[in-house]
């Protein structure tokens, strides 16, 4: 079955606790990202990666780091986690539009609620 | 300037009716994609529909349909004989590419919440 697989999908954690929230997918996408959502805010992006070492920062990527050592993984990591991180996180996966020969359809994980105290 | 802009925080329908939800977008990129994603309360991200910017004609799946209007930077959504079913968040989105060189970006709007009424 074709999926996203985030882990862990709730967390509570205090201020200054690093955690790595894990992404991966079996659809051997070239394209992932990671965003957070916000009451009022929409989805908005914090890192995306084309391909293997090839990542970018979004509109929100203070605060985070990702990487992307393979293809299906592609983790995200608070080094120093605060409250303002406080958040439903999503990662995607997807292949890039270039080729135009895809629907566009990103692939949502099911999201990981993040609270920091 | 926003990227994605969905000015409808919330819409209230009868059920059966039409009910079309509103996305205008910003890019200078030629090559873009725009998309709707639904989100009911169980917080899942529901792909609905997709619409190129070179495709000419307008992406319709089952009851949905994308009203593209190019020129006027809008990706309407349209849902035919609406269901209590479709009560739920939906999301506008665009992903460009920002380089020209396969390096895309994805922006979302702040998101349009659907209630159907019986």
């Amino acid at each position: 079955e074709a999926q996203v697989t985030q882990n862990p999908r709730y967390l509570i954690t205090v201020t200054g606790k690093k955690l790595t929230v894990t992404c991966s997918q079996n659809m051997n996408h070239e394209y992932m990202s990671w965003y957070r959502q916000d009451p009022g805010l929409g989805l908005r992006q914090i890192y995306y990666s084309m391909n293997v070492e090839v990542t970018d920062k979004g509109d929100v990527p203070e605060g985070y780091k990702v990487s992307r050592k393979e293809k299906r993984n592609f983790p995200l990591i608070l080094e120093s986690p605060s409250p303002n991180q406080t958040s439903l996180y999503f990662c995607a996966s997807g292949r890039p539009l270039g080729g135009r020969v895809n629907t566009g359809e990103l692939f949502f994980g099911e999201g990981s609620r993040l609270t920091v105290l | 300037a926003q990227k994605i802009t969905q000015t409808q925080p919330g819409m209230f329908v009868q059920e059966k009716e039409a009910v079309t939800l509103d996305c205008t977008y910003d890019t200078s990129d030629q090559s873009y994609g725009l998309f709707w994603y639904k989100q009911p309360s169980s917080g899942e991200m529901i792909f609905l529909i997709y619409q190129g910017s070179y495709d000419e004609q307008n992406a319709t799946e089952g009851r949905y349909s994308l009203n593209f209007q190019k020129a006027r930077k809008s990706a309407n959504l349209v849902i035919s004989a609406s269901q209590l079913g479709d009560s739920a968040m939906y999301f506008c989105a665009m992903r460009e590419d920002i380089s020209n060189f396969g390096n895309e970006k994805l922006t979302f709007g702040t998101g349009t919440r659907l209630t159907i009424i019986p």
